[in-house]
C-alpha cells in the first residue's frame, strides 16, 4: 500500500482564492482525519469521518472551511476564501483501529 | 473535551543520556495513548503506544508508562542518539478522536 496520499504537496495562493486539499486514505481504513499544524497552535484536529460520515467537526475554525468524504477512498478540505492566517501544513490521517497513519501533508501558503 | 498537556517543551541531552517526556490528560474515558515522532519537514510517525489496561510497555530503547489514576503518561528514551533528535508528541484517544499534546523538541548532542 502506498500509504495515505495527499495532494498537492505545496500550494501557494493569494488571499481570497479558493483552496482544495485532497486526501486518499489507506485502503480498508474506515476513519479519516484532517489536522492543521502551525508553530503557534501545534497539531489541531479539524474534522474526522467514520465510514464517510463526519463525526466531529468542532475543530473547524470557521465557515470558510469545509470538508467532504464522498466515498471511502477520497476526501477534500476546502478553504473559501483563503486568508494569510490559514497558512499551515495540513495533514490527513487514516486508521481502522488504533494507530493513525499520516499522509505527507500539504504545505499551504496564502499570500 | 479532552485536554493534553506536555512537558517540557524543549529538552537537550548529551548522547547516551536518558530523556523523559511527560503528559497529562483530562478525560478519564481516554483509553489509548500513542506517541509520535516528527522529524523536520516530515509527517508524525508512531513510535510506541499504550492502552489503558496496561501500565508499561517497552520497545528496545523506548518505554512508555501510564498512571490511569493520576491521568499521566510518560515517554522514556534510554541511550539517546543524535538521530533521536526530533519533536515528540503525546496524544490521548477516545473513540478514535486523537488529541495531541503541544510537543517536545528533543535535541541530542554528540
Amino acid at each position: 500500500d502506498a500509504g495515505v496520499i495527499q495532494s498537492p504537496r505545496h500550494e501557494v495562493t493569494e488571499m481570497g482564492q479558493e483552496v482544495t486539499l485532497r486526501c486518499k486514505p489507506i485502503s480498508g481504513h474506515n476513519s479519516l482525519f484532517w489536522y492543521r499544524q502551525t508553530m503557534m497552535r501545534g497539531l489541531e484536529l479539524l474534522i474526522y469521518f467514520n465510514n464517510n460520515v463526519p463525526i466531529d467537526d468542532s475543530g473547524m475554525p470557521e465557515d470558510r472551511f469545509s470538508a467532504k468524504m464522498p466515498n471511502a477512498s477520497f476526501s477534500t478540505l476546502k478553504i473559501q476564501p483563503s486568508e494569510p492566517r490559514d497558512s499551515a501544513v495540513y495533514f490527513c490521517a487514516s486508521t481502522t483501529a488504533g494507530e493513525q497513519f499520516f499522509g505527507p501533508g500539504t504545505r499551504l501558503t496564502v499570500l | 473535551g479532552e485536554n493534553v498537556e506536555q512537558h517540557p517543551s524543549t529538552l537537550s541531552v548529551q548522547e547516551g543520556d536518558s530523556a523523559v517526556i511527560k503528559c497529562t490528560y483530562s478525560d478519564s474515558a481516554s483509553n489509548y495513548f500513542p506517541w509520535y515522532k516528527q522529524e523536520l519537514g516530515k509527517r508524525p510517525q508512531l513510535i510506541i503506544d499504550i492502552r489503558s489496561n496496561v501500565g508499561e510497555k517497552k520497545d528496545q530503547r523506548i518505554a512508555v508508562t501510564l498512571n490511569k489514576t493520576a491521568k499521566h503518561f510518560s515517554l522514556h528514551i534510554t541511550e539517546t542518539q543524535p538521530e533521536d533528535s526530533a519533536v515528540y508528541f503525546c496524544a490521548a484517544v477516545k473513540a478514535d478522536k486523537l488529541i495531541f499534546g503541544t510537543g517536545t523538541r528533543l535535541q541530542v548532542f554528540p
